[in-house]
């Protein structure tokens, strides 16, 4: 089946810094990516949808300054997360969308763990 | 707006014994629903899923689903749980699949399961 690379799959910053994830579609073109945040205990929350060559469009409520998404190929989507603070600590998922003949599908990645100290 | 309610936060069972985990959805239109694993430290896996057609769908890992529009519900069942099966599950539900604009998922608050062996 399709595979979707996240990475890294855990990344600890300091404050202040910014911390990039990569989301790659391994053998197949995503035609979307989505981007969503899991806090513990919670379900996932959608953040942001991207599209290939163009600019992401966020959920409301969240920062598109300081969530930045990159959608520069077929393959590969970013998401940086600018000027990290503690309470940006969560857990990050991003997920392709390929249209198949009959329907759409979604593969997520394994999720990016961030803490920021 | 779509919304999910996952009643239970945490279910335990013994190996061996029935599974239902239950899901409710609230949808405009016809939903187009998922039921989704996750593992500790890792993305989600898709079990099933329904678009239309028979109300009752097959998933992997002996996994079922019903679709009962009337009661706006879409739980999973498994007739004989595993210790494997210990895990998270998230129901889903998205708008219907070519939408043009990607599946953006709405995500239920999960249901934990435990395994007792």
């Amino acid at each position: 089946g399709a595979v979707v690379s996240q990475h890294p799959s855990r990344v600890i910053c300091k404050s202040g810094t910014s911390v990039k994830i990569e989301c790659r579609s391994l053998d197949f073109q995503a035609t979307t990516m989505f981007w969503y945040r899991q806090f513990p205990k919670q379900s996932l929350m959608l953040m942001a949808t991207s599209n290939e060559g163009s600019k992401a469009t966020y959920e409301q409520g969240v920062e598109k300054d300081k969530f930045l998404i990159n959608h520069a190929s077929l393959t590969l989507s970013t998401l940086t997360v600018t000027s990290a603070h503690p309470e940006d600590s969560s857990f990050y998922i991003c997920s392709a969308s390929v249209f198949g003949a009959t329907n759409e599908k979604l593969f997520f990645g394994s999720g990016t763990q961030l803490s920021v100290l | 707006a779509q919304s999910v309610t996952q009643p239970d936060i945490h279910i335990t069972v013994s190996e061996g014994a029935s599974l239902e985990l239950r899901c409710n959805y609230s949808y405009g239109a016809t939903p187009y629903l998922f039921w989704y694993v996750q593992s500790p430290g890792q993305g989600l896996q898709l079990l099933l899923k329904y678009f239309s057609g028979d109300t009752l769908v097959q998933g992997i890992k002996g996994f079922e689903a019903e679709f009962k529009r009337s009661q706006s519900s879409f739980n999973l069942r498994k007739p004989s749980v595993h210790w494997s099966d210990a895990a998270e599950y998230f129901c889903a539900v998205g708008a219907t699949p070519r939408t043009g604009g990607g599946n953006k998922l709405t995500f239920g608050t999960g249901t934990q399961l435990k395994v007792e062996l």
